[in-house]
């Protein structure tokens, strides 16, 4: 268990909604970040929050958005749902933002758009 | 612009042989170096790391890893594999100036008994 929670773990939906993950980094971690995994594109990153504020962006589709709230928890939304989105979110959470840590990773969401 | 290969989608390898999981990258700058397994309906998790220093770094699980800066690679090794080895490991890169992760395409290992 690498102390990273990530709410809901299984999410099925219809094009065109809206759906929000949620990530709890472990205990005393101020960085998060979002990465989707998928059969065709691996893994992706597509943004890192630190405490608080923005820190890098990924791939990250215009359509999706995220943010981390002053509990540390972080929260990804994805809108205007389409089949391609269907896929493995992974939220990961590092003691800081320097770039030799490593990156502890939650258990993820699963989402699949019907 | 940072790039990491792990040329090999699948490694095959008895049980009780050594193995290697291939890694090269590419990063303007030092690179920071990771190898993360992730086991099936999980989360990756973090097996060891190069920054600086001794070019041969050891992890968990009995895994080490040769830095080579001239071929630019970052080979994942065990001398002697085991069944729960099975699994599907991935390099990640990221340049000492750089502000994002690299992940490469992952390399499944199967351990036959």
């Amino acid at each position: 268990d690498s102390g990273v929670t990530q709410t809901p773990k299984h999410l099925i939906t219809a094009t065109g909604q809206r759906v929000t993950l949620r990530c709890s980094p472990r205990s005393g971690d101020l960085s998060v970040y979002w990465y989707q995994q998928s059969l065709d594109q691996g893994l992706q990153f597509l943004i890192q929050y630190y405490n608080g504020e923005e820190r890098a962006k990924g791939n990250i589709l215009e359509r999706f958005s995220a943010q981390q709230f002053p509990d540390l928890h972080s929260e990804l939304n994805l809108s205007s749902l389409e089949l391609g989105d269907s896929a493995l979110y992974f939220c990961a959470s590092s003691v800081e933002e320097a770039r030799q840590r490593e990156q502890f990773f939650g258990p993820g969401t699963r989402l699949t758009v019907l | 612009a940072q790039s990491v290969a792990q040329p090999e989608d699948q490694v095959n390898v008895a049980e009780g042989n050594p193995l290697t999981v291939k890694c090269t990258y590419s990063v303007s700058g030092n690179p920071y170096l990771f190898w993360y397994v992730q086991y099936p309906n999980r989360g990756l998790q973090f097996l060891l790391k190069y920054i600086t220093g001794d070019n041969l770094v050891k992890g968990s699980y009995g895994f080490e890893a040769e830095f080579n800066k001239s071929q630019t690679s970052f080979h994942l090794k065990k001398p002697s594999a085991l069944v729960s080895d099975s699994a599907l490991y991935f390099c990640a890169v990221r340049g000492s100036s750089a502000s994002k992760i690299i992940f490469g395409s992952g390399t499944r290992l199967s351990i036959r008994p």
